[in-house]
C-alpha cells in the first residue's frame, strides 16, 4: 500500500520554529517528486512546497520563501519541512503527498499535522 | 497568476440526482486540470487528472469533462458517502487550487 504519514506539528510561538516529518512507504520514493500542501481551518488548499527526486530542483510558495526549508533524505524514505520565523497566517493542517506530474499532482496524502502558531 | 473559479460554492441535492461542479481558468489551461474530494475531516484525494482520467479506484459515476477555460466535474447519481468538499486544480507550468464546492445531501 502506498503511504504517507505526517509528524511533527503542535503549538509554537510566533517566530519559533518548527521541523514536520514524512515517513513514505510502499512505492520507490527515491522515484518520485514530493510535496507539502497545506489547509488553514476551514480553508482551501495551497501548495506549501515540493522538491524533485534528487533534491536538485525545489519550489516554494512567495509567502513562505526565506523561512521555509524543504528537504529529503532518500536513504530513509522520508521528507521534511523546516519552518522557521513562524507567523499565525502559518496556522494550518500540513499535508504531505506524493507529486505526479512533476511535484504538480498530488496522490495519496498523508492525514496530516496540525500547525498552530499563536502566544 | 492564473486564478481557478469553481461554481457553485455549495450545493445540497438528492440521493440518486445528478450533480455538476463547474471549475473555470482564467486563461486557458488545455487539459491540466484535476479534482479532488475532501470528505469531512480527511485528507483530499485525487479523482480525477488531465481533465477526464478516472484515478484508479475511483467510482465510475464520476467523470470530468473539459478544456481551455472550462471544465465540469459530474456525479451522475449522487451516494450518501459522496457528502465531501470538491477542488479543481491547475497544474502544469503551476499550481493553482478552486475555491472549493461542498456537496451535500437533502
Amino acid at each position: 500500500e502506498v503511504r504517507v504519514v505526517e509528524s511533527g506539528g503542535g503549538l509554537v510561538q510566533p517566530g519559533g520554529s518548527l521541523r514536520l516529518s514524512c515517513a513514505a512507504s510502499g512505492f520507490t520514493f527515491s522515484g518520485y517528486w514530493m510535496t507539502w500542501v497545506r489547509q488553514a481551518p476551514g480553508q482551501g488548499l495551497e501548495l506549501v512546497a515540493n522538491i524533485k527526486q534528487d533534491g536538485s530542483e525545489t519550489f516554494y510558495v512567495d509567502s513562505v520563501k526565506g523561512r521555509f526549508t524543504i528537504s529529503r533524505d532518500n536513504a530513509r524514505n522520508s521528507l521534511y519541512l523546516h519552518m522557521n520565523s513562524l507567523r499565525a497566517e502559518d496556522t494550518a493542517v500540513y499535508y504531505c503527498a506524493r507529486g505526479l506530474w512533476f511535484g504538480e499532482l498530488f496522490d495519496p496524502w498523508g492525514q496530516g499535522t496540525l500547525v498552530t502558531v499563536s502566544s | 497568476d492564473i486564478q481557478m473559479t469553481q461554481s457553485p460554492s455549495s450545493l445540497s441535492a438528492s440521493v440518486g440526482d445528478r450533480v455538476t461542479i463547474t471549475c473555470r481558468a482564467s486563461q486557458g489551461i488545455s487539459t491540466y486540470l484535476a479534482w479532488y474530494q475532501q470528505k469531512p475531516e480527511r485528507p483530499p484525494k485525487l479523482l480525477i487528472y488531465a481533465a477526464s482520467t478516472l484515478q484508479s479506484g475511483v467510482p465510475s459515476r464520476f467523470s470530468g469533462s473539459g478544456s481551455g477555460t472550462d471544465f465540469t466535474l459530474t456525479i451522475s447519481s449522487l451516494q450518501p458517502e459522496d457528502v465531501a468538499t470538491y477542488y479543481c486544480q491547475k497544474y502544469h507550468t503551476g499550481v493553482t487550487f478552486g475555491g472549493g464546492t461542498k456537496v451535500e445531501i437533502k
